[in-house]
């Protein structure tokens, strides 16, 4: 059974850069029929897709983050990474990773992890 | 950017209602949308891709229907289990969600 679980700094200072980090259990992510995703979601509010990266490296970010955001992968470890520098308040969330469905069918979410909630705060 | 629109933003019902979300897109999707089911404190769950597909051990009571710009989830005889905040997310182009519907016991 595929399993995702996110860790990393919980709490950020604003300016600095947030990281984390998605390991996954029962499934490999060089498997080419996926692509391994993040999101976020402030509190109370909804959902907002951060970008992915498929195993050969390729990698999407959302427009309005792309230039903050870095997603790599370490394929020994079976985990992806999420950066984003020059973090603020409006960057205080639940952060999401996810495997998501590519090919001809592909862009949805069929697994996720539980979730970790990253506060920016001095 | 597609913008995703979802009415109502919340919703009240009885256990065994039928209830019924739907979800508007800026443009056309060509059928590349999906729904989540999400509680509170928990992840997103997939329910429905493309349109219509109900994913592996999703009750059968929620479908998806629609086309073009306009989608529709509904759940044939709401259960207790699914009393949660509901999302459209479109994959035409990148990804983007609807801002959810809250289902909420009346």
């Amino acid at each position: 059974q595929l399993q995702l679980q996110e860790s990393g700094s919980r709490l950020v200072k604003p300016s600095q850069t947030l990281s984390l980090t998605c390991v996954v259990s029962g499934g490999s992510i060089s498997s080419g029929d996926y692509a391994w995703s993040w999101s976020r979601q402030p509190p109370g509010r909804g959902l907002e897709y951060i970008g992915y990266i498929y195993h050969g490296g390729t990698t999407y970010h959302n427009p309005s983050l792309r230039s903050r955001v870095t997603i790599s992968m370490d394929r020994s470890r079976n985990q992806f990474s999420l950066k984003m520098t020059s973090v603020t308040a409006a960057d205080t969330a639940v952060y999401y990773c996810a495997r998501e469905k590519v090919g001809d069918d592909g862009g949805y979410f069929d697994n996720w992890g539980r979730g970790t909630l990253v506060t920016v705060s001095s | 950017d597609i913008h995703m629109t979802q009415s109502p933003s919340s919703l009240s019902a009885s256990v065994g209602d039928r209830v019924t979300i739907t979800c508007r897109a800026s443009e056309g999707l060509n059928g590349w949308l999906a729904w989540y089911q999400q509680k509170p404190g928990k992840a997103p769950k997939l329910l429905i891709y493309r349109v219509s597909s109900l994913q592996s051990g999703v009750p059968s009571r929620f479908s998806g229907s629609g086309s073009g710009t306009d989608f529709t989830l509904t759940i044939s005889s709401l259960q207790p289990d699914d009393f949660a905040t509901y999302y459209c997310q479109q994959y035409k182009a990148y990804r983007t969600f609807g801002q959810g519907t809250k289902v909420e016991i009346k």
